[in-house]
C-alpha cells in the first residue's frame, strides 16, 4: 500500500520567510510524528500527534515552529521567520497507534538562504 | 532512555553476512530494540524489532543477548543496495525514537 508521503520534496526559501511542509500519513494510522535531521546526524524528535491533538511538542526548538493536524490525517509543519539554522531534512512518520512501529516518509529538504 | 553504542562504520563484501552490533547496556526490561536503516537521501526504513527472543524476517535477523545489553543485526547475504546507515533504537514504547549517529555500512563489490 501507499506509504507516508511528504511535499514538497525540496524547498528553498530566504531567511525571514514562512514555509509550510506537508505530511500524508499511511491511511488508518492514528499517530503522526515529525523529526528533523541535520547533516551527518540522526533524526531528532520534534512533535507527536495522536489524532488531531499534539500530544507532545517538547521537541519543537522554539515558537517559530508550529504543527497542525486538523482532521487527524494530513499534518502541516509551519515555520515562521525562517533562519539559516533551520536548514535540514524534515521527516514525517506515522504508526497505527502510539506504541506501534513508525514508518517514515522520504522527507522534505529545506534550505534557507 | 537507554543509551546505545554502535561502531561508526563497517565494510562488508557483497554476498557475505553483515553483522552490525549495538550495545544498549542501560536498556530496561520492557524496552524493545528497533533497527532502522537510512539509504542516502531517503527516509529511515524499518527493518526489525525484538524484545527478548531472536527475530527473523525477510530483511534480516536480530540476535539479542540473554542479558539484553546488546544485540546484533544480521543481513545474511549483503548486496550493494544494503549500503546505508543502520540505527539501533531502544524504545520503551516511547514515541520519541532516539537515533544516535548509527553505523555506516558499506557493501563492497
Amino acid at each position: 500500500g501507499a506509504g507516508v508521503s511528504q511535499t514538497p520534496s525540496n524547498k528553498v526559501t530566504e531567511k525571514g520567510k514562512y514555509v509550510e511542509l506537508r505530511c500524508d500519513p499511511i491511511s488508518g494510522h492514528t499517530a503522526l510524528y515529525w523529526y528533523r535531521q541535520s547533516l551527518g546526524q540522526g533524526p531528532e524528535f520534534l512533535i507527536y500527534f495522536q489524532g488531531t491533538g499534539a500530544a507532545d511538542d517538547s521537541g519543537l526548538p522554539n515558537d517559530r515552529f508550529f504543527a497542525v493536524r486538523p482532521e487527524g490525517s494530513v499534518s502541516t509543519l509551519k515555520i515562521q521567520r525562517t533562519e539559516r539554522g533551520d536548514s535540514a531534512v524534515y521527516l514525517c512518520a506515522s504508526s497505527l497507534g502510539v506504541w506501534e512501529t513508525q514508518y517514515f516518509g522520504p522527507g522534505t529538504r529545506l534550505l534557507v538562504l | 532512555d537507554a543509551k546505545t553504542t554502535q561502531p561508526p562504520s563497517m565494510d562488508c563484501a557483497e554476498g557475505r553476512a553483515a553483522n552490525l552490533p549495538c550495545n544498549h547496556s542501560t536498556i530496561s526490561g520492557n524496552e524493545y530494540v528497533y533497527w532502522y536503516r537510512q539509504i542516502h537521501s531517503q527516509g529511515p526504513q524499518y527493518i526489525i524489532h525484538g524484545l527478548k527472543n531472536n527475530e527473523t524476517n525477510e530483511m534480516a535477523s536480530l540476535i539479542i543477548t540473554e542479558d539484553r545489553k546488546s544485540s546484533t543485526l544480521i543481513l545474511p547475504h549483503a548486496t550493494l543496495r544494503d549500503t546505508a546507515v543502520y540505527y539501533c533504537i531502544p524504545g520503551s514504547g516511547t514515541y520519541k525514537y532516539i537515533f544516535g549517529t548509527g553505523t555506516r555500512l558499506k557493501v563492497l563489490a
